[in-house]
């Protein structure tokens, strides 16, 4: 049974401040890391997948990192604004798609 | 293109009533994931399925939830007899191919309250 577990739970910066969420998963049968952007009443929205050790991902102020063989992924906001405030969860999966989430790290940004 | 659609968004039921939640996964995807989301245990896999048949229901709590996905366009979630411990964003995701390096989909989800 995969396990996908995210530090911390709650996240509260100042605008303007850079913050890196942690995301640690089984390092054995890995195929993939996703990192997702969660909005109270919205869509989990993808951000980035990941597949080999090594791997970093960017889209704009946001950056990610993989190792698969210690098993964890680093996610980065450079800059933290208040519209980046939501949940960020990463995610796991079998062979055939289907992803298994962490609780994820809710962001707080105050202006 | 449209997304995955649910619907209803928003439900309140007395316990003991059935409760269907529908989900039309975006045109071309292949499979399909129902998740449920909860303060105290996040975003639970309940069940998916590839080209329309269950793969793995192993996350569906009890007897007393049920998916049926008839054709490629359309799933239903069904609780029935609902309780106040089924109260939770209940979202349908789709995506294409059985790889975990795809993206997978989500909808709005469909916000459940059993009083």
């Amino acid at each position: 049974i995969l396990n996908v577990e995210q530090s911390p739970q709650s996240l509260h910066v100042q605008e303007g401040d850079s913050t890196n969420f942690t995301c640690s998963f089984p390092s054995s049968n890995f195929y993939a890391l996703h990192w997702y952007r969660w909005e109270t009443a919205k869509s989990p929205e993808a951000l980035f997948v990941m597949t080999l050790n090594g791997d970093e991902k960017k889209k704009g102020r946001i950056s990610a990192t993989l190792n698969t063989k210690e098993g964890y992924s680093y996610l980065y906001i450079k800059g933290s604004q208040p519209e980046d405030s939501a949940t960020y969860l990463c995610a796991t999966g079998g062979s055939q798609g289907n992803l298994i989430f962490g609780k994820g790290t809710k962001l707080s940004v105050k202006p | 293109d449209a997304g995955v659609i649910q619907s209803p968004r928003h439900e309140v039921t007395e316990m003991g009533q059935e409760v269907t939640l529908r989900c039309k996964p975006i045109s071309g995807h292949n499979s399909l994931f129902w998740y449920r989301q909860t303060m105290m245990r996040g975003l639970e896999l309940l069940i998916y399925f590839n080209n329309n048949v269950p793969i793995d229901d192993s996350g569906m709590p009890e007897d007393r939830f049920s998916a049926k996905m008839p054709n490629a366009s359309f799933s239903t979630l069904k609780i029935q007899p609902s309780e106040p411990r089924d109260s939770a964003v209940y979202f349908c995701a789709s995506s294409f191919s059985r790889s975990s390096g795809n993206t997978i989909y989500f909808g709005e989800g469909s916000w459940l309250t059993v009083v």
